[in-house]
């Protein structure tokens, strides 16, 4: 079945710091790939997408690029603030029906000022 | 104007009792889901639902009872609760397939 592996965490940076997060998924066909975040005591936010093979999707300094031959969905963000600080969500869909989203256990970054 | 509202927030209970919890959007969205979110933070889908019929049902066990009345709503019955039934539940909507999910802001229940 599907599956997504993220790098366990916490991951602690210093403010400004380059983060990235490692993801790589398992899946049958050509899955849609998501990033959320979640901040403590809230839901899941959606923080970016990639439909398709080399696609990159990016929102708020974060950027992710769907390659299909390492099976990979990378998260990174060059300088990194305090309010980044939060669980980070790596999610594939098949695109099935019922549009099912498969979660990775989720990275912990904590950045200190 | 909240998109995904689920109620209530925090939900302290006794083993063995039944409780209910409520979600609704208000997005126009087809799909709605609930999903159990543990301890350790790991994800897991219970339910999807699209337009009032249920499409996904994950291997849960017939204590929990799903029900959409619209599409707008779906609510997550439990019956007869227990201990490892504590967890965030988290109520969440999508327009289509391959779209992502705006999610509620969870339910935490505690079994005691």
């Amino acid at each position: 079945g599907d599956s997504v592996t993220q790098m366990e965490g916490p991951v602690t940076l210093s403010e400004e710091a380059f983060l990235t997060i490692n993801c790589t998924y398992t899946a049958t066909g050509y899955p849609s790939l998501f990033w959320y975040v979640q901040y403590p005591g809230e839901g899941l936010q959606l923080l970016l997408k990639a439909t398709k093979a080399d696609d990159k999707g990016s929102n708020k300094g974060f950027e992710a690029t769907y390659r299909k031959e390492t099976t990979s969905f990378h998260l990174e963000k060059g300088s990194v603030q305090v309010s980044d600080s939060a669980v980070y969500f790596c999610a594939l869909s098949e695109n099935a029906a019922g549009n099912k989203l498969t979660f990775g256990g989720g990275t912990r970054v904590l950045v200190k000022p | 104007d909240t998109a995904v509202s689920q109620t209530p927030k925090y939900l302290v209970t006794q083993m063995g009792n039944d409780k209910s919890i409520k979600c609704e959007q208000n997005l126009g969205h087809d799909t709605m889901y609930w999903y159990k979110q543990d301890s350790k933070k790991f994800l897991k889908i219970m339910f999807s639902y699209n337009n009032k019929e249920l499409i996904i049902n994950e291997t849960v066990p017939n204590r929990f009872s799903p029900k959409s009345p619209d599409k707008a709503h779906l609510n997550l019955h439990i019956n007869s609760l227990e201990l490892g039934d504590s967890a965030v539940y988290f109520c969440a909507s999508s327009l289509g397939q391959g779209d992502g999910y705006t999610f509620g802001s969870g339910t935490r229940l505690t079994v005691v």
